[in-house]
C-alpha cells in the first residue's frame, strides 16, 4: 500500500519550453501532496504543499508563476514549469499523505534537464 | 524553527555488522514526529522508521531500530546484520505535531556497506 507514482521519470526539453510532471497516489487518497527539488548530494528542498481543490502554498523564495501547481483530485497532483531554464534543471520529488496520517510517502522522482 | 542535524556526512559499515547514524534536532514543541527515510542510487525516497515523541518506548522495524532520547533531542538509527542492499543516503526528518504536515530534513548520511 501508499504507492505514489510520478511521470515522468526525465525529461529534456528545450529553454523556453513549458513540461507538467504528474504525481498519483495509486492506492490512497492523497489529500495533501507536497513538491520538493533536489539538487546532486544534497537534501531535499520543500517547494510548496498543495490541497486537493485549493490553491497551492509556496515556501519563501519559490516563484508561484514559475512552478505550477494544481492539486484537482485526491489522487492527483501536477507541477508545471513554465519557461524553463536551464536552472531549473533538478531531480523533482513529489510526496502524498491521506487524512488521519502522519507519513508521507514518496514518488520516485523526475530528473529535468533543459537545455 | 525546527532544524534537524546530522552530523555524518558519510559512514561505512561491514556486511553483517552495526551501523549507528546520528541525527539531533532542534524544536520547542512537545508533539512532533520524527522519522528516518532511505535514499538508494534509484534516488526513490523509502520511509524506514518513524516514532512518535509521545511515545517513550523506541520504534524497531525488523533490521533497523531507534535510540529516541527526548530530553536530549536525539534519534539516531541503528541498522543490525546491514546488507548491500542498505547501502544508500539516510534522510533524518522532523515534522511537528497534528495540524502540520511540513517535514524537515537534515543533510544526509550516505551509508557505504563493504562486503
Amino acid at each position: 500500500g501508499a504507492v505514489v507514482s510520478q511521470h515522468p521519470s526525465r525529461v529534456i526539453c528545450k529553454s523556453g519550453t513549458s513540461v507538467k510532471i504528474e504525481c498519483r497516489s495509486l492506492d490512497f487518497q492523497a489529500t495533501t501532496m507536497f513538491w520538493y527539488r533536489q539538487f546532486p548530494k544534497q537534501s531535499l528542498m520543500l517547494m510548496a504543499t498543495s490541497n486537493e481543490g485549493s490553491k497551492a502554498t509556496y515556501e519563501q523564495g519559490v516563484e508561484k508563476d514559475k512552478f505550477l501547481i494544481n492539486h484537482a483530485s485526491l489522487t492527483l497532483s501536477t507541477l508545471t514549469v513554465t519557461s524553463a531554464h536551464p536552472e531549473d534543471s533538478s531531480f523533482y520529488i513529489c510526496s502524498a499523505r491521506s487524512q488521519g496520517t502522519e507519513t508521507q510517502y514518496f514518488g520516485p522522482g523526475t530528473r529535468l534537464l533543459v537545455l | 524553527a525546527q532544524t534537524v542535524t546530522q552530523s555524518q556526512p558519510e559512514m561505512s559499515v561491514q556486511e553483517a555488522e552495526t551501523v549507528t547514524l546520528s541525527c539531533t534536532y532542534d524544536t520547542s514543541e512537545s508533539d512532533y514526529y520524527l522519522f528516518w527515510y532511505k535514499q538508494p542510487p534509484s534516488r526513490q525516497m523509502i520511509l524506514v522508521i518513524r516514532q512518535e515523541a509521545y511515545k517513550q518506548q523506541n520504534a524497531t522495524e525488523n533490521r533497523f531500530s531507534v535510540n529516541f532520547q527526548k530530553a536530549a533531542k536525539s534519534f539516531s538509527l541503528k541498522i543490525s546484520d546491514s546488507q548491500l542492499g542498505d547501502a544508500a543516503m539516510y534522510f533524518c526528518a522532523y515534522k511537528k505535531g497534528a495540524g502540520s504536515y511540513q517535514l524537515t530534513f537534515g543533510k544526509g548520511t550516505k551509508l557505504s556497506v563493504i562486503p
